[in-house]
């Protein structure tokens, strides 16, 4: 079982659509919870970040984690054709190991 | 802080060869990560240090790979020999405490024919 499991996508949403994002953890000792964005032929950037259960909003992003179904997702409101990229799920478990999901690509069509 | 600093950008190298690659972590930062990226399998965690040792290699792939830290500022990721199945983009990302964000490199894409 890999420790951080995304569905690869592609997902299609069109220009103003809310786009949601999925991302599942293997390990309940997980302590730390990321999203990053990543172009293509860039490196990864941190979008936002999550500790504890509930939702975190941050602008048009929101992060919602749940710690006892081991789930976290992105929710990227009025999506915008520079949201389009590979969206990375991040999990940081007991001593610090930084695990990643192999990412979501989005695209956002005008 | 200029970030996280990896050379070469780019490495093309003939199957055998060593290759050595280079990372420069933000300053103050008591964690690096070594990580590699491939379409098939994603980002992969090869190695982690923290304060410059070691803590877990159980992601570096075979004995081929070695990494190491001499001090804060420096550390190196090489491959002796090299072969085709290495290429790919490694990456190189640290991170200032404990189970916070990990800021990455500009990469390393490495071609080995």
């Amino acid at each position: 079982q890999k420790e951080v499991e995304q569905n690869s996508g592609p997902l299609s949403v069109p220009e103003g659509a809310i786009a949601s994002l999925n991302c599942t953890y293997s390990d309940r000792g997980s302590q730390s919870f990321f999203w990053y964005r990543q172009y293509s032929g860039k490196s990864p950037e941190l979008i936002m970040f999550i500790y504890s259960n509930g939702d975190k909003e941050d602008g048009r992003f929101t992060a919602q984690l749940n710690k006892a179904s081991q789930y976290v997702s992105l929710l990227i409101r009025d999506s915008q054709p520079s949201d389009s990229a590979t969206y990375l799920c991040a999990v940081i478990r007991s001593g610090n190991q930084f695990y990643f999901g192999t990412g979501t690509s989005l695209t956002v069509i005008p | 802080d200029a970030g996280v600093i990896q050379s070469p950008r780019h490495e093309v190298t003939e199957m055998g060869q060593e290759v050595t690659l280079r990372c420069k972590p933000i300053s103050g930062h008591d964690y690096l990560f070594w990580y590699r990226q491939t379409m098939m399998r994603g980002l992969e965690l090869l190695i982690y240090f923290n304060n410059n040792v070691p803590i877990d290699d159980s992601g570096m792939p075979e004995d081929r790979f070695s990494a190491k830290m001499p001090n804060a500022s420096f550390s190196t990721l090489k491959i002796q020999p090299s072969e085709p199945r290495d290429s790919a983009v490694y990456f190189c990302a640290s991170s200032g405490q404990v189970y916070t964000e990990a800021f990455f490199g500009q990469g390393t894409r490495l071609t080995v024919v």
